[in-house]
């Protein structure tokens, strides 16, 4: 049983490039969330996708936006990258309503140089 | 002050020992906590989720939610090599406004040692 799939696991960006991160959440799971995981910190709630729709949206300037696809995959970009943009990127997946019953991917490791 | 407050340690104890991990926070609203385990260079992978109050057990896991006092703790017997990781505590209200995040403790990074 395929858990949460990231893609990719390693990128380095330069300073006011764009970046595209994909997810694919686990077999019958609908609802997509992303976290950024600082150095040293928990991961920090981003946004939560359900049937291709933003449900609910963290502290996140709109240079980070995504999207989710018919197939419950999705994708985290972030425009005009800055060097605190560093971090580990973790999706995580649910089914429907669930309050707790996330799985998270191993996520992508963006360096912003 | 932040939401929720996790000491990040490091935290060394010798195989077979209990290991005792806490958090506290200040938002009432919050209904479920849950821990999660976190091996380096992977994504955190839940152990423990306890609705509203009361104790839960797991095999040698046991997480604890007392909402009067907004601490929860998680509770490690006989702690293996193998438990070497961060643990992190997580927690979401039960409904409403926010109610689909984790609000993440900063993780506490537990070494094992045999």
């Amino acid at each position: 049983d395929a858990g949460v799939t990231q893609s990719p696991t390693h990128l380095i960006k330069t300073r006011g490039q764009q970046v595209t991160l994909r997810c694919s959440p686990k077999s019958g799971h609908d609802t997509v969330s992303w976290y950024q995981q600082a150095l040293g910190q928990g991961p920090q709630f981003i946004f939560q996708y359900y049937e291709e729709e933003e449900r609910q949206r963290g502290n996140f300037p709109d240079r980070f936006s995504g999207h989710q696809f018919p197939n419950y995959s999705s994708e985290l970009n972030v425009n005009a990258l800055l060097l605190g943009d560093s971090a580990l990127y973790l999706c995580a997946s649910s089914p429907g309503a669930s309050n707790y019953g996330y799985t998270f991917g191993s996520g992508t490791r963006l360096t912003v140089v | 002050q932040k939401e929720v407050e996790q000491d990040p340690g490091p935290l060394s104890v010798p195989e077979g020992a209990i290991v005792s991990l806490n958090c506290t926070y200040s938002n009432s609203a919050f209904q479920y906590f849950m821990w999660y385990r976190q091996y380096s260079r992977k994504g955190p992978e839940l152990l423990m989720y306890t609705y509203s109050s009361g104790n839960k057990e797991d095999g040698r896991f046991t997480a604890q939610v007392d909402k009067s006092s907004k601490y929860i703790s998680l509770f490690i017997r006989d702690s293996q090599p193998s438990d070497s990781a961060t643990y992190l505590c997580a927690m979401t209200r039960g409904s409403g406004a926010g109610s689909y995040q984790l609000t993440f403790g900063k993780g506490t990074k537990l070494s094992v040692i045999p």
